[in-house]
C-alpha cells in the first residue's frame, strides 16, 4: 500500500539551529501538508500546499517556517530558527483527488527535540 | 474557533466489551473524519462521514454522524487488544481539518 516518507524520524538539534524536515508524499497526490503534535497535546493543522504554492496555513505557521517542494517527490518543512517551543512530533501528509475531504495519508513523524 | 472536544478522555476496558467514544462541538462541520493512531505513528483514516445522520460500519465499528452535524460517535462491539490506540475526530474547516483531542482506549486481553 503507498505510503507518505518522513525523514528523519528523529532530530535533535539546539536552539537557533534551522532544520529540514523531509517528506516524500504518495506520489499521484496531489494535496500536502504538515501538521504538529506536542507531547500529549492535540494534532495541530500547520500548512497545506497544493500546486507548488501554499494554500492555507495556521497561525502556528509564522515567518520562521516555510514548505518547498524542490523537486516532483519531495515536499519539505523547514524551521529557520528554531525556539524550544517548536519540540513536537511534525506529520507530514497527502492526500488525492478531492483534497482533505477523501482523508489524509499521515506519515510516520518526525520528532523534534530542541534543546 | 471551531473547537472540537471528545469524551471520555481515557477509558480502559476488558477484551470483549463494548464501548462508545464521542467528538462534539458547538460547531457545523461539512464533514467529519475518524482516525486511530498508535504510538510513534501517525493517524490512520478509519471513516469520513458527511451527512447528518449518516451511519457507517467498518467491521466492529460502527460510526454515526449526528443529525445536525455538529456531533459524532464511535462504537465498538466486542473490543480486541488490537483495538487499543488513540481515536481522533477531525471537523473540516476550509479545505482542511481541525482536530480533536483525541481518546486513549486500551483494551486489556
Amino acid at each position: 500500500e503507498p505510503e507518505v516518507t518522513q525523514t528523519p524520524s528523529h532530530q535533535v538539534t539546539q536552539m537557533g539551529q534551522e532544520v529540514i524536515l523531509r517528506c516524500v508524499p504518495i506520489s499521484n497526490h496531489l494535496y500536502f501538508y504538515w501538521y504538529r503534535q506536542i507531547l500529549g497535546q492535540k494534532v495541530e493543522f500547520l500548512v497545506s500546499f497544493y500546486n507548488n504554492e501554499i494554500s492555507e496555513k495556521s497561525e502556528i505557521f509564522d515567518d520562521q517556517f516555510s514548505v518547498e517542494r524542490p523537486d516532483g517527490s519531495n515536499f519539505t518543512l523547514k524551521i529557520r530558527s528554531t525556539k524550544l517551543e517548536d519540540s513536537a512530533m511534525y506529520f507530514c501528509a497527502s492526500s488525492g483527488t478531492g483534497g482533505a475531504y477523501n482523508g489524509y495519508t499521515f506519515g510516520s513523524g518526525t520528532r523534534l527535540t530542541v534543546v | 474557533t471551531q473547537l472540537l472536544e471528545q469524551s471520555p478522555q481515557f477509558l480502559s476496558i476488558q477484551e470483549g466489551e463494548n464501548l462508545t467514544v464521542y467528538c462534539n462541538s458547538s460547531s457545523v462541520f461539512s464533514s467529519l473524519q475518524w482516525y486511530r493512531q498508535e504510538p510513534g505513528e501517525g493517524p490512520v483514516l478509519l471513516v469520513t462521514v458527511v451527512t447528518g445522520g449518516e451511519v457507517k460500519k467498518l467491521k466492529r465499528l460502527t460510526f454515526q454522524f449526528g443529525d445536525a452535524r455538529k456531533d459524532s460517535s464511535l462504537h465498538i462491539t466486542a473490543a480486541q487488544p488490537g483495538d487499543t490506540g488513540l481515536y481522533l475526530c477531525a471537523g473540516a474547516r476550509g479545505q482542511n481539518f481541525v482536530f480533536g483531542p483525541g481518546t486513549r482506549l486500551s483494551v486489556l486481553p
